[in-house]
């Protein structure tokens, strides 16, 4: 167990549709990460929050936005759902404070079927 | 730009075997780091390990070692005396930087290792 907590595990919705999907990281954590597994694209980073503060983004589509919460926990909403968003979507969590290094964790993931 | 590649896409072995998972990496940074993370078929990824640029000793953890080359830029991971339980793919990264700005990860493409018994 990581210690990063994603719900919900799994997820069906149809096309045009909005979802959120939630994460609460580890206990004293304060990065949230968010990734996109495909079978197309492979495990690709979305975006970084530190602290409640957008840090790093990657291949996130305008379509999907994020946000970190004061208790630290993040949401990904992802909206105007297409068939190609399928995918796993894992949260993950580093940089404890007053730790150094980057080790990141992952959640179990959320596994998001559009149809 | 950083890349990571993971050149066998599919490595199949009988039990108690040895294997080695291929990692070759790109990166223009001076301070980075390299994890390997497993992912079995039950789908979550499960942190392995994570090597620094400054620190090229090799490690052990059981079964499991890990072979950290700069001037090939490889970090390659031995499993020993395999068994049906390492069946899994398993994914290379690279992340540059340090401290909390850093985990952009980037994956390579991921081997698929297969024990049979």
């Amino acid at each position: 167990d990581s210690g990063v907590t994603q719900t919900p595990k799994h997820l069906i919705t149809a096309t045009g549709q909005r979802v959120t999907l939630r994460c609460s990281p580890r206990s004293g954590d304060l990065s949230v990460y968010w990734y996109q597994q495909s079978l197309d694209q492979g495990l690709q980073f979305l975006i970084q929050y530190y602290n409640g503060e957008e840090r790093a983004k990657g291949n996130i589509l305008e379509r999907f936005s994020a946000q970190q919460f004061p208790d630290l926990h993040s949401e990904l909403n992802l909206s105007s759902l297409e068939l190609g968003d399928s995918a796993l979507y894992f949260c993950a969590s580093s940089a404890r404070q007053g730790s150094s290094g980057n080790t990141i964790y992952f959640g179990e993931g959320s596994w998001l079927t559009v149809v | 730009a950083q890349k990571v590649t993971q050149a066998q896409t599919e490595i199949s072995v009988v039990e108690k075997e040895d294997v080695t998972l291929d990692c070759v990496y790109e990166t223009r940074d001076t301070t980075y780091y390299l994890f390997w993370y497993k992912q079995p078929p039950s789908g979550e990824l499960v942190f392995l390990i994570r090597r620094n640029s400054f620190d090229e000793q090799n490690e052990i953890s059981g079964r499991y070692s890990w072979n950290f080359q700069k001037s090939t830029s490889s970090f390659n991971f031995t499993i020993t005396a395999s068994q049906v339980v390492d069946s899994a793919v398993y994914f290379c990264a690279l992340s540059e930087g340090t401290g909390s700005n850093t985990g952009k990860l980037i994956f390579g493409q991921g081997t698929t290792l297969q024990v049979k018994p």
